[in-house]
């Protein structure tokens, strides 16, 4: 079975400084991984995507997130957070032929001035 | 291009009504999922349709139901409502071809009282 684990359930940045948001995931085949964003009451907006080939990909908003096949790992991060990033991160995971996504519980991101 | 909506917006039904959601997915997409998202969670998978037919189910009952229409929209229908079923239902369309990548719609809150 799929799973993905956010360890981080609030984290709080100061506007300006760098981000990092953790995901690791268990599945047993090749995953296709997945960031999506959801601010409050709204649905959920893809960031970015893997699939296979370059482990670092970009994604919107200036994020980036890298696949790391020996951890398990799809972290999200992004050099500068703007006030407007404050919002409820998921990490998803995926793959051919299996038509659900799992999500994590999700990681909410409060920005300080 | 069109994105995913839903509708309604809101819904307040009471315990042991039924209770019919819709979706219209993108344009281009065949297929549609549905996740129900209690408060403070991810996204859970409800069931999968394409091309009219279920494609998939998660862990939940049988009086959680659905349908898909020739123009590819989607109904989710809950009967015997329970308090437990208060959430934001989550709508996402697909292409079978996109590795997966699912759009979602901006969700509709049910609360059941």
């Amino acid at each position: 079975a799929q799973s993905v684990t956010q360890p981080d359930i609030h984290i709080t940045v100061s506007e300006g400084a760098s981000l990092e948001l953790r995901c690791n995931y268990s599945y047993g085949a090749t995953p296709y991984l997945f960031w999506y964003v959801q601010s409050p009451g709204q649905g959920l907006q893809l960031l970015l995507k893997y699939f296979s080939g370059d482990t670092l990909v970009q994604g919107i908003k200036g994020f980036e997130a890298e696949f790391k096949r020996s951890q398990s790992s799809f972290n999200l991060r992004k050099p500068s957070v703007h006030w407007s990033d404050a919002a409820e991160y998921f990490c998803a995971v995926g793959a051919y032929g299996n038509e659900k996504l799992t999500f994590g519980t999700g990681t909410r991101l409060t920005i300080i001035p | 291009e069109t994105g995913v909506t839903q509708s309604p917006t809101h819904l307040i039904k009471t315990r042991g009504q039924q209770v019919t959601l819709r979706c219209s997915s993108q344009s281009g997409h065949n297929t549609v999922s549905w996740y129900q998202q209690a408060l403070g969670q991810g996204p859970q998978f409800i069931f999968q349709y394409y091309r009219e037919e279920e494609n998939g189910r998660g862990n939940f009952p049988p009086r959680f139901s659905g349908l898909q229409f020739p123009n590819y929209s989607s109904e989710l229908n809950v009967n015997a409502l329970e308090l437990d079923d208060s959430a934001l239902y989550l709508c996402a369309s697909s292409s079978p071809s996109a590795y997966n990548e699912q759009f979602f719609g901006p969700g509709t809150r049910l609360t059941v009282l």
